[in-house]
């Protein structure tokens, strides 16, 4: 059975930039989540996806950062315009419907110069 | 209160040394507890987990029992190898808050 795939792995910008990543979550998770994991510190949830809707986003910095999963399968997941403290790892998950166990993807690792 | 909190690492451990890595835990009611574990350059893992009070969660030699009384969920390991060195994270969900709440993780270390 094949993973969350995430996608880039790794990427550079200065800051002002916009980024964008991408999560294939695993066939038939209708959960999706995602995290920010900065340099020393557990993921923080930025926002989960019950198939194509908005669970919870409470901690999304809304003014900047943006997801969607319009179609209930991929995600992506936007920052526009990234800040200096945007440096994270950025990690997908997901999980079967009312199942509290997460499969994590690999993360991509951003740096905002 | 909505934390997870984790002893320091790193933890430096020799091989075959018993291993224990502290978590503790506030919530308003009963969560689920985990254990990820991450190794370099991968994405998080689920080690093990328990749903309620009393219960063990155990994994590869990795043990870890639901205390309610005092709000912890201490990971034990009775003798670690070099190919456990990794990053261990203590987690809940529930209890409150729907929101999954991660420790700041903890490294091992293991020296032949």
């Amino acid at each position: 059975e094949a993973g969350v795939a995430q996608s880039p792995r790794y990427k550079i910008i200065e800051k002002r930039q916009s980024v964008a990543f991408w999560c294939n979550p695993i066939s038939g998770h209708a959960t999706l989540y995602w995290y920010q994991q900065i340099l020393g510190q557990g993921p923080k949830l930025l926002i989960q996806f019950q198939n194509n809707g908005v669970v919870d986003d409470s901690q999304l910095p809304k003014d900047r950062f943006s997801a969607e999963r319009l179609k209930g399968v991929d995600s992506t997941l936007k920052i526009q315009p990234a800040k200096l403290e945007d440096s994270a790892v950025y990690l997908c998950a997901s999980s079967l419907a009312g199942k509290e166990t997460q499969y994590f993807g690999p993360g991509t690792r951003l740096l905002v110069l | 209160g909505n934390s997870v909190t984790q002893m320091e690492g790193p933890v430096t451990l020799s091989e075959e040394a018993f291993l224990t890595i502290n978590c503790t835990y506030t919530a308003t009611g009963y969560p689920s507890l985990f254990w990820y574990v991450q190794y370099p350059g991968e994405g998080l893992q689920l080690l093990l987990k328990a749903t309620k009070a009393d219960d063990k969660g155990s994994n590869k030699g990795f043990e870890a029992t639901y205390r309610k009384e005092t709000t912890s969920f201490h990971l034990e390991k009775g003798s670690v190898q070099v190919s456990d060195s990794a990053v261990y994270f203590c987690a809940k969900l529930g209890g409150g808050s729907y929101i999954p709440t991660f420790g700041r993780g903890t490294s091992l270390i293991v020296h032949p």
